[in-house]
């Protein structure tokens, strides 16, 4: 059974600090690696998509893939109080176009 | 652009029931996905349509069905409801070719 795994938090950084979000998968076969973010009561918003090993940023975000190690992760520069929000990282594994989920990680940044 | 749009917002029904709700995807977009997320469980994926056929099922019983119109628009039904499936239902979609998911905002289906 495919398993994504998440740091389920909750978590709590400064304003202003780096967050780090961190999570493993288990399918080797898995090829797009997505960060999304949910606010409470809310749907997923996606924030970016990774499908390289490597880093990849998109303004104050940063995502980092190592297939080798099965290990993704988000970086969030300069957090600010609006970051506060469920991170939930899904892995795609090609055609089925299934997205699993890991269960999130709750991140709160203080003022 | 019209991100994607689900409708009702809210589902109450009784156990026993029939539920419909209903998911208009992005402008473009062929393919559309369903997936619930029940408290304490997570997203679980439901099914896949594309150009109007199902591609893909989820771990879940028949009862759980649906359809894909000739708009791209596309039906979740929920049959023969248990307390169990009061959840918050997600439509995405995506463009025929890719995996990148975007989604609406969800039916939050409540059954009594």
């Amino acid at each position: 059974q495919k398993e994504v795994e998440q740091n389920s938090g909750p978590l709590s950084v400064p304003e202003g600090a780096i967050a780090s979000l961190n999570c493993t998968y288990s399918d080797r076969g898995s090829q797009s690696f997505f960060w999304y973010r949910q606010y409470s009561g809310k749907s997923p918003e996606l924030i970016m998509s990774i499908y390289s090993n490597g880093d990849k940023e998109d303004g104050r975000f940063t995502a980092q893939l190592n297939k080798a190690s099965q290990y993704v992760s988000l970086l969030i520069r300069d957090s600010q109080p609006s970051d506060s929000a469920t991170y939930l990282c899904a892995v795609a594994s090609g055609s089925a176009r299934q997205l699993t989920f890991g269960s999130g990680t709750q991140l709160t940044v203080l003022p | 652009e019209a991100g994607v749009t689900q409708s009702p917002t809210h589902l109450i029904k009784t156990r026993g029931q029939q539920a419909t709700l209903r998911c208009s995807p992005i402008s473009g977009h062929t393919s559309v996905y369903w997936y619930q997320q029940a408290l304490g469980l997570g997203l679980q994926f439901l099914l896949w349509y594309d150009e109007g056929e199902e591609r893909n099922r989820g771990n879940f019983p028949p009862r759980f069905s649906g359809r894909q119109f000739p708009n791209y628009s596309s039906e979740l039904n929920v049959n023969a409801l248990e307390l169990e499936d009061s959840a918050l239902y997600l439509c995405a979609s995506s463009l025929g070719n890719q995996e990148t998911q975007y989604f609406g905002p969800g039916t939050r289906l409540l059954v009594l």
